[in-house]
């Protein structure tokens, strides 16, 4: 299976100021239909999963533009370019070019 | 606007059978996979397992050889069937909807294992 890898797993941050959380994978994401199939998420305590983005750079409806995905092949990055306080969570990449789905481990973001 | 909704007994004993069921409002219930997914404490998300309408299924294989995942498309529900848990299958268990990411996600069941 796809091994997903994010670092950093703890990520202390400054309101007002930008964070940034790298994903890599252990094999490339980019399909034959040329779509990229990696995802970023958002737990906040004591909810599910928060589909950010998708297919690297693609924002969820409703999701601000603050929230930037970019990245190719098997090296990955979220930025957030204002941290809030709402911004507060658990932020898990994950692919899907292949099952199983995996995830990563999660980067915990707090102010 | 899609909601998932699941439930299911929240307390094992090793050797027993989870069982949850999630039901799908509004939305499609035709165009997507039906996944069931699980957080043990500390962990990592794992995913389970899929359906579709049709009943076509994949399954992680590290848990294969103990899931089930089946659907009844007149009640637009789906449900998984771990059989033989133990103390590792300790974890918080989602069902969600799956285009590529999991874009809608149930409530989450917590479900322990302990004799």
């Amino acid at each position: 299976e796809i091994v997903m890898t994010q670092t950093p797993l703890s990520l202390p941050v400054t309101p007002g100021q930008p964070a940034s959380i790298s994903c890599k994978s252990s094999q490339s994401l980019l399909h034959t239909d040329r779509k990229t199939y990696l995802y970023w998420y958002v737990q906040k305590s004591g909810h599910p999963p928060q589909l950010l983005m998708y297919e690297v750079s693609n924002r969820m409806s409703g999701v601000p533009d603050k929230f930037s995905g970019s990245g190719s092949g098997t090296d990955f990055t979220l930025k957030i370019s204002r941290v809030e306080a709402e911004d507060v969570g658990v932020y898990y990449c994950m692919q899907s070019i292949q099952l199983p789905p995996t995830f990563g481990q999660g980067t915990k973001v707090e102010i | 606007q899609v909601q998932l909704q699941q439930w299911g007994a929240g307390l094992l004993k090793p050797s027993e059978t989870l069982s949850l069921t999630c039901v799908v409002y509004g939305g499609s219930f035709s165009d997507y996979y039906w996944s069931w997914i699980r957080q043990p404490p500390g962990k990592r998300l794992e995913w389970i397992g899929e359906i579709n309408h049709s009943g076509g299924t994949n399954y992680n294989p590290s848990l294969k050889s103990r899931v089930t995942v089946s659907v009844d498309t007149s009640k637009r529900q789906f449900s998984l069937n771990l059989r033989s848990v133990t103390a590792a299958d300790t974890a918080v268990y989602y069902c969600g909807r799956r285009y590529g990411g999991f874009d809608s996600w149930g409530q989450g069941t917590p479900v322990t294992v302990s004799s």
